[in-house]
Parts: structure tokens; C-alpha cells; sequence
């Protein structure tokens, strides 16, 4: 089980472009998490999906950022016209969604705006 | 959706002592409750969880409480150790339409074991 995989680990784009994020959950999890961390500060919640569905996008901004997560392929947080405050740490993670089980996170993509 | 405190937000301690991190959170339906070490550029891994229906667990030296109707729960750290430092978050978990876990976090607690 290769776990929970993010790709890119790093991705600097300059201010206007659109950053894409994607995350492969450990085999035979059907739920994901994107969270977001400021350097320094701790894990904000932005979205949760399972396959074609977004179960709770209550942290998520308004404008700018979506995610999805289709039956076949990795789930995606897409950044349009990303601005310098939107650099950070994304994090993913997921579970099988059966009750309360172990959230595995992946090692991140740093996204730099510059 | 849930609220998740922390304290302290650091921690210094010799080595050898013991280190407590207090969290609280605000949704009384909440029932599911991980902490999580993150190392300095790594990812968060969980370290302990503890769900609704026990007040206590405790893995070697590690242990954690819970304290349902006060609706905070802890983290113990005995006999601390250098390799113990790093960032420790709580969670507390929602449920969600589905009953799965969305967890929310709390702000992190930088830990630092003085040798």
C-alpha cells in the first residue's frame, strides 16, 4: 500500500496562474480531505469529498478554489489566479469513511506564489 | 462546523518530565477524538485517538483523556524525550452527514524537549 500520494511536492507559480493539486488516496479509501497550512500555524479545513461528490466545503473560499473528486483519477483542489496568500502548505488526507477511522495524510504540496 | 481549541501554543520541557496539551472543542455531537505529530516539513501522523465511549487510553507513554460533558480532552506525555519535539494537533471529528470523519483541528502545540 503506497499511501496516501500528492503530487506536485512543490509548485511555484507566478500571481494570475492556476495551481492544480492532486491527491490519490491509500487504496480502498473512498474519502478525502484537503486542508491547508500557513507557515508556522496549524491545519485548516477546506474541503471533503468523496468519490463525485463534495460532502462539505464549508472552509473553503468563496471565490478562486474548487476541488472534485471523480469516480476514476485522483481528487483535484484547483487554485484559479492564485495571489501571493495563497501560498502554503495543502494537505491531503483520507480514510475508508466507515465510522471514525484514521485519517492518512499525504506529504503535502508547498505551493509558493511568487 | 466544530471548533477546535488548543493550549499552550509551545511547551518547553526538560527531558524526562511529563508534557500535557489541553484541547476543548464545541460540537457535543462530536465522538472521535486523534492527536497528531507533525515533524518539521513532514506530514501530520497520528500518535493516538480516542473515541467517545472511554474517558482514557494510554500507548506506553503516551496517553490521552476525555472529558464528555466538559467537552475537553488531553494529551500525556511521560518521560519526554528529545525525538518527542515537534508540533502535536488535536482533532475532533464532526461525523459528518455520512457519520465519516471530517476532521477539525486544533491550532498545534510546538513541543520542545530540552535534553
Amino acid at each position: 500500500n503506497a499511501g496516501v500520494m500528492q503530487n506536485p511536492r512543490h509548485l511555484v507559480r507566478r500571481r494570475g496562474q492556476e495551481a492544480r493539486l492532486r491527491c490519490s488516496p491509500m487504496k480502498g479509501h473512498s474519502h478525502v480531505y484537503w486542508y491547508r497550512q500557513l507557515p508556522e500555524e496549524g491545519l485548516k479545513f477546506m474541503v471533503y469529498l468523496q468519490k463525485e461528490n463534495i460532502i462539505d466545503e464549508s472552509g473553503m473560499p468563496k471565490e478562486r478554489f474548487s476541488a472534485e473528486f471523480p469516480k476514476e483519477g485522483p481528487s483535484i483542489l484547483r487554485i484559479q489566479q492564485v495571489v501571493r496568500g495563497d501560498s502554503a502548505a495543502y494537505f491531503c488526507a483520507s480514510s475508508t469513511g466507515s465510522g471514525n477511522t484514521e485519517a492518512f495524510f499525504g506529504q503535502g504540496t508547498r505551493l509558493t506564489v511568487v | 462546523g466544530e471548533n477546535v481549541e488548543q493550549h499552550p501554543s509551545t511547551l518547553s520541557v526538560q527531558e524526562g518530565d511529563s508534557a500535557v496539551i489541553k484541547c476543548t472543542y464545541s460540537d457535543s455531537a462530536s465522538n472521535y477524538f486523534p492527536w497528531y505529530k507533525q515533524e518539521l516539513g513532514k506530514r501530520p501522523q497520528l500518535i493516538i485517538d480516542i473515541r467517545s465511549n472511554v474517558g482514557e487510553k494510554k500507548d506506553q507513554r503516551i496517553a490521552v483523556t476525555l472529558n464528555k460533558t466538559a467537552k475537553h480532552f488531553s494529551l500525556h506525555i511521560t518521560e519526554t524525550q528529545p525525538e518527542d519535539s515537534a508540533v502535536y494537533f488535536c482533532a475532533a471529528s464532526s461525523g459528518g452527514r455520512t457519520g465519516a470523519n471530517n476532521l477539525f483541528f486544533g491550532t498545534g502545540t510546538r513541543l520542545t524537549v530540552i535534553p
